[in-house]
């Protein structure tokens, strides 16, 4: 059954530093999604992109994240400046169509020191 | 954020018994509810879905039922099996371009041999 797979599955980095996490949806999906899981908190939407660009993002999606699909397989997601509170577990999703259920990748799970 | 609400952290059930996982929302605009597993180390998974058009949605072992005047849905799995143990979200969208989710806080499920 195809899946969406996320690289590296584990990312520890220095404050302040850029991090880019990737993501390849299931290959014949139209949709893309960014989530993050903060410890022992729900899990957050950050931002959905389609068409290449940005459909809706959340408040947490400030200025210092930024999304692309480079390639027309990868799908990215970096953080400019990293601050702790970026430590989470983030997971890109993927769907055909809009209306259609969303596939979530394994995560990676950024450390930021 | 408590637009969707699942109350019990946790809820422990006998192999071949039914499990009855619950959710609330507040958001009247959700019209797409969705329940995803997650086991440690691993996205969420998708189990079923529903939308508002409905109220009774069934696949298998799982059955999704969602009663709009209340604003509550619920997650019947029957005959529960050891393999049922797991993290179960239950997440709700509006349509829109894109649907981004709004994740309750989920319920570890137990299921004993």
């Amino acid at each position: 059954e195809p899946e969406v797979t996320q690289t590296p599955s584990h990312q520890v980095t220095q404050m302040g530093q850029e991090v880019i996490l990737r993501c390849v949806p299931i290959s014949n999906h139209l949709y893309f999604y960014w989530y993050r899981q903060i410890l022992g908190q729900k899990v957050e939407f950050l931002v959905s992109f389609y068409n290449n660009e940005i459909s809706e993002k959340s408040e947490i999606f400030d200025d210092q994240f930024s999304v692309e699909r480079p390639d027309g397989s990868n799908f990215t997601l970096k953080i400019r400046s990293t601050k702790l509170e970026d430590s989470a577990m983030y997971f890109c999703a993927s769907s055909e169509f809009s209306n259609q259920p969303q596939h979530f990748g394994d995560g990676t799970r950024l450390s930021i020191l | 954020d408590q637009q969707v609400k699942q109350n019990s952290p946790s809820l422990s059930v006998q192999e071949g018994r039914i499990s009855i996982l619950n959710c609330d929302y507040t958001n009247s605009m959700f019209d797409y509810f969705l329940w995803y597993k997650k086991y440690p180390a691993e996205g969420p998974t998708f189990l079923i879905s529903i939308s508002s058009i409905k109220d009774k949605n069934e696949d298998g072992r799982f059955t999704v039922f969602l009663n709009k005047s209340a604003k509550h849905l619920s997650l019947h799995i029957v005959p529960s099996q050891p393999g049922d143990s797991a993290v179960y979200f239950c997440a709700a969208a509006r349509t829109g371009s894109a649907r981004q989710l709004t994740f309750g806080s989920g319920t570890q499920l137990t299921v004993l041999p």
